[in-house]
């Protein structure tokens, strides 16, 4: 069965520097995402992108984050000057369309800031 | 600001019993919902989707929606140790040219031996 994977499993970063999270969606899917979750906390949506663009973004993804496609297979997530308040895991998605579509998850890159 | 509300728990039953999971969202707009079960330090797995009122079956699990009440619950039947994760509740609104999952903290289920 066709699956979302992520790269790395995980990161482990000093406060401050740049990480890019990778991720490759299932194949002929259409619509790309990615959450976050905090140890012991609750997933949160981050970002959703379409046709090459940002489709929605919630609060938390502020001009720190910057999302991108830059073939067609793989989408990174990028977080710029990391904090420590940073560390979690993050999931990528992905759905063959928008509408009604349950969410194929990636087994998610564990992110340390040291 | 969209809510899904979900008892952490955590949730205790004899392996055998019937578990169930409770979860309310606040977005009347809200169109179709998800039970995904996540094992910890694992990804969220997809086990049912709903999109109207009324029962949906799968095997040991049966999703239950009830839109006027906001509300949508899971059974599990004849639960087993390998349920034991914590399920987390997922509603889909359409806003505008993608969609949002919107996650509640989820339950912490354990199935007794």
């Amino acid at each position: 069965e066709p699956e979302v994977t992520q790269t790395p499993s995980h990161q482990v970063t000093q406060m401050g520097q740049e990480v890019i999270l990778r991720c490759v969606p299932i194949s002929n899917h259409l619509y790309f995402y990615w959450y976050r979750q905090i140890l012991g906390q609750k997933v949160e949506f981050l970002v959703s992108f379409y046709n090459n663009e940002i489709s929605e973004k919630s609060e938390i993804f502020d001009d720190q984050f910057s999302v991108e496609r830059p073939d067609g297979s793989n989408f990174t997530l990028k977080i710029r000057s990391t904090k420590l308040e940073d560390s979690a895991m993050y999931f990528c998605a992905s759905t063959p369309d928008k509408a009604y579509q349950p969410q194929h998850f990636g087994d998610g890159t564990r992110l340390s800031i040291l | 600001q969209k809510e899904v509300e979900q008892n952490s728990g955590p949730l205790s039953v004899p392996e055998g019993a019937i578990a169930s999971l409770n979860c309310t969202y606040s977005d009347r707009g809200s169109q179709s919902f998800f039970w995904y079960r996540q094992y910890s330090g694992k990804s969220p797995e997809l086990i049912m989707s709903i999109y109207s009122n009324g029962d949906k079956e799968d095997g040991r699990f049966t999703a239950q929606l009830n839109k006027a009440s906001q509300y949508v619950s899971l059974l599990i039947r004849d639960s087993q140790p390998s349920d034991s994760a914590t399920y987390l509740c997922a509603v889909n609104t359409l806003a505008n040219t993608g969609n949002q999952f919107y996650f509640g903290t989820g339950t912490s289920l354990t199935v007794i031996p």
